[in-house]
């Protein structure tokens, strides 16, 4: 069946870093983009970033510009975010989803940036 | 950018009951607009697509409509398992980004 599982979160000190992995299953990975999505603690969803099927294009939100990059293997099935100079408002449940709308999520990965 | 906006916020219902939830856009979306469920610890649960497609195994009480800037996701006779946070999404083609609107939940009244 359809699945993705997020792996990688964990605690970290504000300005480290951490890498998050979304393995795919049950679908061809390779000819759809992929996104990830965040939910803060008490707070709704927010779109953090995109990736075309084939890595050409990425798309960012304005509040992780310049510190998160989202790459893939499609030969691992496997997408990733690298995220840099972590600050406390980055503290979230991070899931990976498939576009164009999401039909599929992970099961999410906690990320918690300490002060 | 394009700004989601759900209302009510908090939506009371019993059991039963018929359950209807608003989602207004600030500029036109066409039908680029999901519904999606989500519980505390679950992944979300893509309801609705293309403003009134049902998603693969969505029971029939779980109805979108609207298009443009006015949506509404219809849940016909509310269950147990229907108390939940709901969020609209607009999903744009390209550059292919998502917006969310800040969730309404349903609670037991």
């Amino acid at each position: 069946q359809v699945q993705l599982v997020e792996s990688g979160g964990g605690v970290v000190q504000s300005g480290g870093s951490l890498r998050l992995s979304c393995a795919a299953s049950g679908f061809t990975f390779s000819g759809l983009g992929m996104h990830w999505v965040r939910q803060a603690p008490g707070k709704g969803l927010e779109w953090v970033a995109f990736i075309r099927f084939d890595g050409s294009h990425k798309f960012y939100a304005d509040s992780v510009k310049g510190r998160f990059t989202i790459s893939r293997d499609n030969s691992k099935n496997t997408l990733f975010l690298e995220m840099n100079s972590l600050r406390p408002e980055d503290t979230a449940v991070y899931y990976c989803a498939k576009d164009p709308f999401g039909d599929c999520w992970g099961q999410g990965a906690l990320v918690t940036v300490s002060s | 950018d394009i700004v989601m906006t759900q209302s009510p916020a908090t939506l009371s219902v019993s059991p039963g009951e018929r359950g209807t939830l608003s989602c207004r856009a600030s500029q036109s979306v066409s039908s680029n607009l999901a519904w999606y469920q989500h519980k505390p610890g679950q992944a979300p649960r893509l309801l609705i697509y293309g403003a009134s497609t049902r998603a693969t195994g969505i029971p029939a009480r779980f109805s979108g409509s609207g298009s443009g800037t006015e949506f509404t996701l219809t849940i016909s006779s509310l269950q147990s398992e229907d108390f939940a946070v709901y969020y609209c999404q607009h999903y744009n083609n390209w550059p292919p980004r998502w917006t969310f609107g800040q969730g309404t939940k349903v609670e037991m009244k």
